[in-house]
């Protein structure tokens, strides 16, 4: 089945104690993306990456890391979490030509104390 | 910049009567409209999208949205809800203003509830 899985789907933390959440893709998608979703603002792009080792800030980068060494895995990187970045993730992914359908994985609930 | 605003955050509608959700955008260069759909606890899905040509576009589950490029605006539309149309809605827009076209811009989200 085509997906976009993410790991883990549900995480509380403390401030300051670094963490990464997995984002893996079986459609052999080059565009690979994720956002924060806060109610009220609706989803903010994060990081992009338009194919392996080619990644992008999005419009809020500030906190995040992210690498793209395999072209299925873009897994998101908080060095130092914050309470502010309590949130929920979604990774997503698309194919070239396709005119940005873009397919979301499940989501990750990142509680930050 | 391109942004996208969604009139109403929530829209409360009893089953079987007709909705819209409505969209508009800011641009003054072509983009590409899209509308998502997220159940809760789920990801989000692709309704329907508008690239080009017919300005009235079909998607999935009966949805259906028009573009409207005087007005810049591309509501979603669903002449009969069911209480399984119960989820949140986002309207989206990509284009050279946004950081090209693999960037989507989301707006706030509208949340559909249908009652029975």
């Amino acid at each position: 089945e085509a997906q976009v899985t993410q790991n883990p789907r549900y995480l509380i933390t403390v401030t300051g104690k670094k963490l990464t959440v997995t984002c893996s893709q079986n459609m052999n998608h080059e565009y690979m993306s994720w956002y924060r979703q806060d109610p009220g603002l609706g989803l903010r792009q994060i990081y992009y990456s338009m194919n392996v080792e080619v990644t992008d800030k999005g419009d809020v980068p500030e906190g995040y890391k992210v690498s793209r060494k395999e072209k299925r895995n873009f897994p998101l990187i908080l060095e130092s979490p914050s309470p502010n970045q309590t949130s929920l993730y979604f990774c997503a992914s698309s194919p070239p030509f396709r005119n940005n359908e873009q397919f979301f994985g499940p989501g990750t609930r990142l509680t930050v104390l | 910049a391109q942004s996208v605003t969604q009139l109403d955050s929530q829209v409360p509608v009893f089953e079987e009567a007709p909705v819209e959700l409505r969209c508009n955008y800011s641009s003054s260069v072509s983009v590409y409209l899209f509308w998502y759909v997220q159940y809760p606890n789920q990801g989000l899905q692709l309704l329907l999208k508008y690239l080009s040509g017919s300005t009235l576009v079909k998607g999935i589950n009966g949805f259906e949205a028009e573009f409207n490029k005087s007005q810049t605006s591309f509501h979603l539309r669903k002449p009969s809800v069911h209480i399984s149309d119960t989820a949140e809605y986002f309207c989206a827009v990509s284009g050279p203003l946004s950081g090209g076209y693999n960037k989507l811009i989301f707006g706030a989200g509208t949340r559909l509830a249908v009652h029975p």
